[in-house]
């Protein structure tokens, strides 16, 4: 089994400021990798997939970059509706979740 | 319209079973491999199974292999879930999601094991 590991668990952020997210994989996933932002009482929402592609209809702000184990979300300025809990997914060998990182405002 | 729409859920005592259903509509069904994802209060997703396209290709999370049963019924854009022997580490609302990366999910089924 594929283990992802996030960090932070929580990142401190104010809005305007830029956000970085990391994700790990403890062997390699090739760019087999998504990011998902999930809010309170909804579904996990597609942010990344291919490790760099945005879905359709996400803004520009967000953006991805690595391959092989190593793995980055960036929100360029956080907006009011990006505060929630961010989960990267390897899918490379059927799929894990990593535990999450939380972004809230500092 | 891509819509998927879970059922089965409920309260259930610990070594019972339940059958969850999702019903696909909006998309080529058989295109495309089905997953079910759990996620228990307060907690993350966790991948429960998979199944490819033509049901050749299942997988299953350790936490519930040799317990569930995955498969689909692609005439009727349908998937399924059969759970056995259950335990109340299993209570969590259970998604089906479209592969390969879930770009789309349904709404949940809440799946609740006690006594």
């Amino acid at each position: 089994e594929i283990v992802m590991t996030q960090s932070p668990a929580t990142l401190s952020v104010s809005p305007g400021e830029r956000a970085t997210l990391s994700c790990r994989a403890s062997q390699s996933v090739s760019s087999k990798l998504a990011w998902y932002q999930q809010k309170p009482g909804q579904a996990p929402r597609l942010l990344i997939y291919g490790a760099s592609t945005r879905a359709t209809g996400i803004p520009a702000r967000f953006s991805g970059s690595g391959s092989g184990t190593e793995f980055s979300l960036t929100i360029s300025s956080l907006q009011s509706e990006d505060f929630a809990v961010y989960y990267c997914q390897q899918y490379n060998n059927w799929r894990t979740f990593g535990q999450g990182t939380k972004v809230e405002i500092k | 319209e891509v819509q998927l729409v879970e059922s089965g859920g409920g309260l259930v005592q610990p070594g019972r079973s339940l059958r969850l259903s999702c019903a696909a509509s909006g998309f080529t069904f058989d295109d495309y491999g089905m997953h079910w994802v759990r996620q228990a209060p307060g907690k993350g997703p966790e991948w429960v199974s998979g199944i490819s396209w033509n049901s050749g290709s299942i997988g299953y999370a350790d936490s519930v292999k040799g317990r569930f049963t995955i498969s689909r019924d692609n005439a009727k854009n349908s998937l399924y879930l059969q759970m056995n022997s259950l335990r109340p580490e299993d209570t969590a609302l259970y998604y089906c999601a479209k592969g390969p990366y879930f770009d789309y999910w349904g709404q949940g089924t809440l799946v609740t094991v006690s006594s």
